[in-house]
């Protein structure tokens, strides 16, 4: 199986800050990468598909990239609602693995 | 408007089963595939399984963790996913969550139910 990993599994950021999560996989995925954000007590919600596309709804602070083996998940300024838990996922090849989330947490 | 809702969660002993049902709405369910994923208390997200549209084949991909004792199926007339769970284990205990899938440029998990906590206890 595909081993998906996250850096840093959490960090503090101010609002404002630029954030960003690296995904790295452990066998090239191409494109096949999605990212997803879920607050407590809530089902996760979809940010980005393939490596780098905006889902519709989202706000365009959010940005992926990458394509391979690593993938970057860039928020350019951090808002109070976009704390939570932040989850790549990798649906190259089966079986489908996410990476172990990211927390991110106000400073 | 996009809908899915998990039901038929709750208290479990080992070595039983449950049936889970995600009934859906607002969209042509037959279009698409769905997948399952889990969340044990506290943990992080784990995919379970997957069952393409029937016009992919309605073949079904499942994780290690639950082949031989999960199975999943759909009823596209009544637009609902279901997965069945036997020989349920203390590990099994978590949320479990359906979720809408396209699966045919990108794959991707783009409309998710509530979840349906089940727990698994003597």
């Amino acid at each position: 199986a595909i081993q998906m990993t996250q850096s840093p599994s959490s960090l503090s950021a101010s609002v404002g800050d630029r954030v960003t999560i690296t995904c790295r996989a452990s066998q090239g995925v191409r494109n096949d990468l999605s990212w997803y954000q879920q607050k407590p007590g809530k089902a996760p919600k979809l940010l980005i598909y393939g490596a780098s596309s905006l889902q519709g709804g989202v706000p365009s602070r959010f940005s992926g990239s990458g394509s391979g083996t690593d993938f970057t998940l860039t928020i350019s300024s951090l808002q109070p609602e976009d704390f939570a838990t932040y989850y790549c996922l990798q649906d190259y090849s089966f079986p489908w693995t996410f990476g172990q989330g990211t927390k991110v947490e106000i400073k | 408007e996009v809908q899915l809702v998990e039901s038929g969660g709750g208290l479990a002993q080992p070595g039983r089963s449950l049936r889970l049902s995600c009934t859906t709405s607002g969209f042509s369910f037959g279009d698409y595939g769905v997948s399952w994923v889990r969340q044990a208390p506290g943990k992080g997200l784990e995919w379970i399984g997957f069952i393409r549209s029937k016009v992919y084949g309605g073949t079904i991909e499942y994780a290690a963790s639950v082949k031989g004792r999960f199975s999943f199926s759909r009823d596209d007339s009544k637009s609902v996913a279901y997965l069945q769970m036997d020989s349920l284990e203390t590990e099994d205990t978590a949320v479990y969550y359906c979720t809408r899938t396209p699966h045919i440029t990108n794959t991707y998990f783009d409309y998710w139910g509530q979840g349906t906590l089940v727990t698994v206890s003597s």
